[in-house]
């Protein structure tokens, strides 16, 4: 029933490693996207796809890549972690009018040690 | 500029009294929509309510209402009869049509953590 789900929810990992997030929604929206909330809990867009297709990339190091197989999902996967990339990130959806709410999944804490 | 602020990092009420979350914006685009969210301290996130820029009654959801001023560019969020389990984090957050056509994302403000006292 778990409309926006995301795996897992909590990440430890060394610096250096490649490491995924898994996003799926069963909402049956257009849109998809990640964001990154700091330790000062400021949440900040990083990605969104609508269809396979990228139509926001903020200004993110390119370490991080978002991958879409179908609409459903879109994983997060990121190369040679450093110690600034933790953070909990969200995964949302919305349809893909504008004013449409977007729908958070629970969050994963990412620990970079 | 920022383009949500909320002045109001931290608020301490009472219970049952009602609260005022203050939010101001800051878009040239004429249709946009306006967001609060809710994150207790378990860290998801919780869609509370929102207004579109047309819309001309200010929404209510519950305990919960926007009083929309377009003019001054202020989205404040209302707590009726506030609850101890109001206690949390509250964001407002605006989305603007994508300049490119399509969707985009969600701009947030940095939040107000309010803590409901017994």
């Amino acid at each position: 029933d778990t409309a926006v789900s995301q795996t897992p929810k909590y990440l430890v990992t060394q610096m250096g490693n490649d490491k995924s997030i898994k996003c799926e929604q069963n909402l049956g929206h257009d849109t998809m996207y990640w964001y990154k909330q700091d330790s000062k809990k400021f949440l900040k867009i990083m990605f969104s796809y609508n269809n396979k297709e990228l139509i926001i990339n903020e200004t993110v190091p390119n370490r991080f890549s978002p991958k879409s197989p179908d609409k459903a999902h879109l994983n997060l996967h990121i190369n040679s972690l450093e110690l600034g990339d933790s953070a909990v990130y969200f995964c949302a959806s919305s349809p893909l009018i504008s004013t449409d709410t977007q729908y958070f999944g629970p969050g994963t804490r990412l620990t970079v040690l | 500029a920022q383009k949500i602020t909320q002045t109001q990092p931290g608020m301490f009420v009472q219970e049952k009294e009602a609260v005022t979350l203050d939010c101001t914006y800051d878009t040239s685009d004429q249709s946009y929509g306006l967001f609060w969210y809710k994150q207790p301290s378990s860290g998801e996130m919780i869609f509370l309510i929102y207004q579109g820029s047309y819309d001309e009654q200010n929404a209510t959801e519950g305990r919960y209402s926007l009083n929309f001023q377009k003019a001054r560019k202020s989205a404040n969020l209302v707590i009726s009869a506030s609850q101890l389990g109001d206690s949390a984090m509250y964001f407002c957050a605006m989305r603007e049509p994508h300049s490119g056509g399509g969707a985009d994302g969600l701009t947030f403000g940095k939040g107000t953590h309010l803590i409901i006292q017994p």
